[in-house]
């Protein structure tokens, strides 16, 4: 079975302090893990990819196969990342099983 | 470009009561899918599509049906509508993946709100 688990249903942070939204999965194969994002009254859109190992808006996320983990990480939180986060685990033909995602909340 | 577009955008049934969503794409997407999104729930995929005459049921199939006869649009049924249905539904479209690696981005709709009474 795939499955991806984001633990924290919030999270709460000042603006400038550093922010990790995790996220842990379970697949047996090689997984394709995404972060998407969903700000205040706009459609779900794809933030990065693990394959990419690319930083987007200053996030990063690191692939740990030891731990299963795909954690998203900022250095310095800014109020315009207030948003809904899923993490997403890419299996066979495209089909993608998201995490329960993690509304974050960047304080001024 | 549209992207992917999604009617109606809210739309409130009685139980029992019958409605078709639809989807529908612009950029020649050959995969196409249907989500609901629940408090605490994520996204939970319905039924999906890869490619035009196609479909497969996903992680909640039970209640809807779908179809997919142009490749353009994807249709999600709801025959009987229950209030276990009142959701916002999700629908997103990619192409192809390249295989191990390849770049199976998904586009969102916009979302359709339905509450069922």
């Amino acid at each position: 079975a795939q499955r991806v688990t984001q633990p924290e249903k919030l999270l709460s942070v000042f603006k400038g302090a550093p922010v990790e939204l995790k996220c842990n999965y379970s697949y047996s194969g090689s997984p394709e893990l995404f972060w998407y994002v969903q700000y205040s009254r706009q459609r779900l859109q794809l933030l990065l990819r693990h394959i990419s190992r690319e930083s987007i808006k200053g996030f990063t996320a690191d692939l740990n196969k030891g731990e299963t983990s795909f954690h998203l990480k900022k250095p310095f939180a800014q109020e315009e990342d207030s948003a809904m986060y899923y993490c997403a685990l890419s299996v066979d033909f495209n089909k993608f099983y998201f995490g329960s995602g993690t509304k974050l909340n960047v304080k001024p | 470009n549209a992207g992917v577009t999604q009617t109606p955008k809210f739309r409130v049934l009685k139980t029992g009561q019958s409605m078709t969503l639809l989807c529908a794409q612009d950029m020649n997407h050959e995969y196409m899918y249907w989500y609901r999104q629940d408090p605490g729930m994520g996204l939970r995929l319905i039924h999906y599509s890869v490619g035009e005459g196609t479909t497969a049921k996903g992680e909640v199939p039970d209640g809807y049906n779908v179809s997919r006869l142009k490749k353009q649009n994807f249709l999600l049924g709801l025959e009987s509508a229950a209030p276990s249905q009142t959701s916002v539904y999700f629908c997103a479209s990619s192409y192809q993946s390249s295989g191990t690696g390849g770049y199976n981005e998904q586009f969102f709709g916009p979302g359709t709100r339905l509450t069922v009474l």
